[in-house]
């Protein structure tokens, strides 16, 4: 009972390094989304997908990209990391986008310094 | 846009007191209400929701009524325990035939004391 998979959980990057943030899902969900979740902000959405091959921004999608080429993956990629990206960042995945319960994995503690 | 508004604490209270933590949104359409809770060190897993006006939600104790006169879902609990020790948020889900995912206060940092 996998559910909600992310890797890794702790990353430190030096400004300017670009990494991969890795989700997947095994509930056959076609909704993922990323969050990211800071001191005082609650969770704000970085980027969703509705299913494979669609993607959208979401509140803050800035410095970040995705792609869902499987309903299974949702990576999320930094290209160039800035120390206003360092925060917790979580993934989830619903039936649906609306309305639905959504499914959050562990989360991915990232440090940028 | 939707937003959710909820006391931010910490809330510090002793085992066995009476909880209540206030969540009040503003929305379009008729959006489903949700409370999450984030133990340390995890990710959020849902505790309750209400899909529609009235509807209350429950479990492990925990109880929401979605008051759609008073755009609230307070989360209540009768007699908390120290294992309550946790984050709770309060989210709302997208309305209006939009699929951006659930809208979420800020959290509300609950301390239980034995």
């Amino acid at each position: 009972n996998a559910g909600v998979t992310q890797t890794p959980k702790f990353q430190v990057l030096k400004t300017g390094q670009s990494m991969t943030l890795q989700c997947a899902q095994d509930m056959n969900h076609e909704y993922m989304s990323w969050y990211r979740q800071d001191p005082g902000m609650g969770l704000r959405l970085i980027h969703y997908s509705v299913g494979a091959g669609i993607t959208d921004q979401g509140e803050v999608p800035n410095g970040y990209n995705v792609s869902r080429s499987t309903t299974e993956d949702f990576p999320l990629r930094l290209l160039s990391a800035a120390p206003s990206q360092t925060s917790v960042y979580f993934c989830a995945s619903s039936l649906t986008g609306e309305n639905t319960e959504a499914f959050f994995g562990q989360g991915t503690r990232l440090t940028v310094v | 846009g939707n937003s959710v508004t909820q006391m931010e604490g910490p809330v510090t209270l002793s085992e066995e007191a009476f909880l209540t933590i206030n969540c009040t949104y503003t929305a379009t359409g008729y959006p489903s209400l949700f409370w999450y809770v984030q133990y340390p060190g995890e990710g959020l897993q849902l505790l309750l929701k209400a899909t529609k006006a009235d509807d209350k939600g429950s479990n492990k104790g925990f109880e929401a009524t979605y008051r759609k006169e008073t755009t609230s879902f307070h989360l209540e609990k009768g007699s908390v325990q120290v294992s309550d020790s946790a984050v709770y948020f309060c989210a709302l889900g997208s309305s209006g035939g939009g699929a951006d995912g659930l809208t979420f206060g800020k959290g509300t940092h609950l301390i239980i004391q034995p």
